[in-house]
């Protein structure tokens, strides 16, 4: 059974940093690409990052692309976040995504870890 | 940027059909996938590839693309289908692909 589980959310200051991790289990994790999805309270699912099996391919969407990078390492089946210069904006679930095998789209998803920024 | 519209909601009588949209510029040649989240909840595949199930998906949900319009259709829709659902592409001529839609509540009366 493939199990997502983040980790690291938590309270912090606007223009803090902070990581959030992604324990992968049940797959062979080394063999597929990986992204973060994240989704304000109340609101809609923004994709965030992307990042393929070798980390050579990496995309981020405009509102985090400088602030937030993403970084996976397959020996410890565990995909990263690290978020800088965080804003009140950030605030949100962030969700460990899995692309399927065939691509373009999300097979399985983690419960999310809840991010929020302020003061 | 590729951008997915979706109504902010839609309501259907149990037992009845729902549609619900997804539009965005030339869709139709696009993969569409589709996603449900129930409150609380993280959101679940229920269609990819316009058309396709996962296992675990009903053979009640079904998926159709064209032109400017992706549409999801529930039949002999129940309670339990009450929750979000999210259209999204993979737009590959851009730097920051995963596009999603802005959502749609389904409301079973």
């Amino acid at each position: 059974e493939v199990q997502l589980v983040e980790s690291g959310g938590g309270l912090v200051k606007p223009g803090g940093s902070l990581r959030l991790s992604c324990a992968a289990s049940g797959f062979p994790f080394g063999g597929y690409n990986m992204a973060w999805v994240r989704q304000a309270p109340g609101k809609g699912l923004e994709w965030i990052s992307y990042i393929d099996t070798t980390s050579r391919y990496i995309y981020y969407a405009d509102s985090v692309k400088g602030r937030f990078t993403i970084s996976r390492d397959n020996a410890k089946t565990s995909l990263y976040l690290h978020m800088n210069s965080l804003r009140a904006e950030d605030t949100a679930f962030y969700y460990c995504v899995k692309e399927s095998r065939q691509l373009e789209y999300f097979d399985s998803w983690g419960q999310g870890s809840l991010v929020t920024v302020s003061s | 940027s590729y951008v997915l519209t979706q109504p902010p909601s839609v309501s259907v009588a149990p037992g009845k059909t729902a549609s619900i949209t997804c539009g965005g510029n030339n869709i139709g040649g696009q993969n569409v996938h589709w996603y449900q989240q129930r409150p609380g909840q993280a959101p679940v595949l229920v269609l990819y590839y316009d058309t396709d199930r996962p296992s675990g998906t009903p053979e009640r949900f079904s998926g159709s693309n064209s032109g400017s319009t992706a549409t999801l259709t529930i039949n002999r829709v129940e309670a339990g289908d009450e929750a979000d659902y999210f259209c999204q592409v993979w737009d590959s001529n851009s730097d920051h692909p995963g596009v999603f839609g802005g959502g749609t509540k389904l409301t079973v009366l």
